[in-house]
């Protein structure tokens, strides 16, 4: 399923230092969600946008920043790295129709040294 | 809020046995219920969903879920294990509350030979 596209695939980055995750979708779905899985943990909800410029948090936002000036684009910035945001990042669409569920892209391996 | 428990962080079977992997729920309203399978390095693929139809659900790969409201589960069955069935399951139920789904920690499969 090409619908949704990370980029990049894996990152390496310095602590302190800005970094942007985009997710990119061919759907046309209205809503789409940012997550981050961690061992033990499962996926956490950081950001998500319910349609073009509106966005609220997740349970895990502090530290992270989105926007969609686009419907098929979703950007997950982090603002000043640390090493608690290593992770895999996840970005998911729906349409929230009666029977929604997510489709996923393929993540972002994401190291913070 | 709605919450997901995944029992067994680890479930090891032989090929050809019987695979069971656990999801209960908490609710105050019938849910709509998922159950994602993650290959290694990939993004989350769908398995199969309960949307208040039919209570035993049928998905791909020979997996299917029986929705038991009275024992608020949805346990993700399959009759006979494949190696290629080795993988990550999540449960996920609707009702976040930012609309979202909310996930299970998950379960990693292992196949023996």
């Amino acid at each position: 399923d090409a619908g949704i596209t990370q980029s990049p695939r894996h990152k390496v980055t310095e602590t302190g230092t800005p970094v942007t995750l985009r997710c990119h979708q061919t759907e046309n779905h209205r809503y789409m969600y940012w997550y981050r899985q961690d061992p033990g943990h499962g996926l956490r909800l950081i950001h998500y946008s319910y349609g073009v410029k509106d966005t609220d948090k997740g349970e895990v936002s502090d530290g992270y920043s989105v926007s969609r000036s686009k419907t098929e684009d979703f950007l997950l910035t982090l603002e000043s790295a640390t090493s608690s945001q290593t992770s895999v990042y996840f970005c998911a669409a729906s349409d929230r129709g009666l029977d929604y569920g997510y489709t996923f892209g393929s993540g972002t391996r994401l190291t913070v040294v | 809020a709605q919450s997901v428990t995944q029992l067994g962080s680890h479930v090891s079977v032989s090929e050809g046995a019987l695979v069971l992997l656990r999801c209960n729920y908490s609710s105050s309203v019938p849910p709509y219920l998922f159950w994602y399978v993650q290959y290694p390095n990939q993004g989350l693929q769908l398995l199969l969903k309960y949307t208040s139809a039919a209570t035993l659900v049928k998905g791909i790969n020979g997996f299917e879920a029986e929705f038991k409201k009275s024992e608020t589960s949805f346990h993700l069955t399959k009759p006979s294990a494949h190696m290629s069935d080795a993988a990550e399951y999540f449960c996920a139920v609707t009702g976040g509350s930012q609309g979202n789904l909310i996930f299970g920690k998950g379960t990693k499969l292992s196949v023996k030979p």
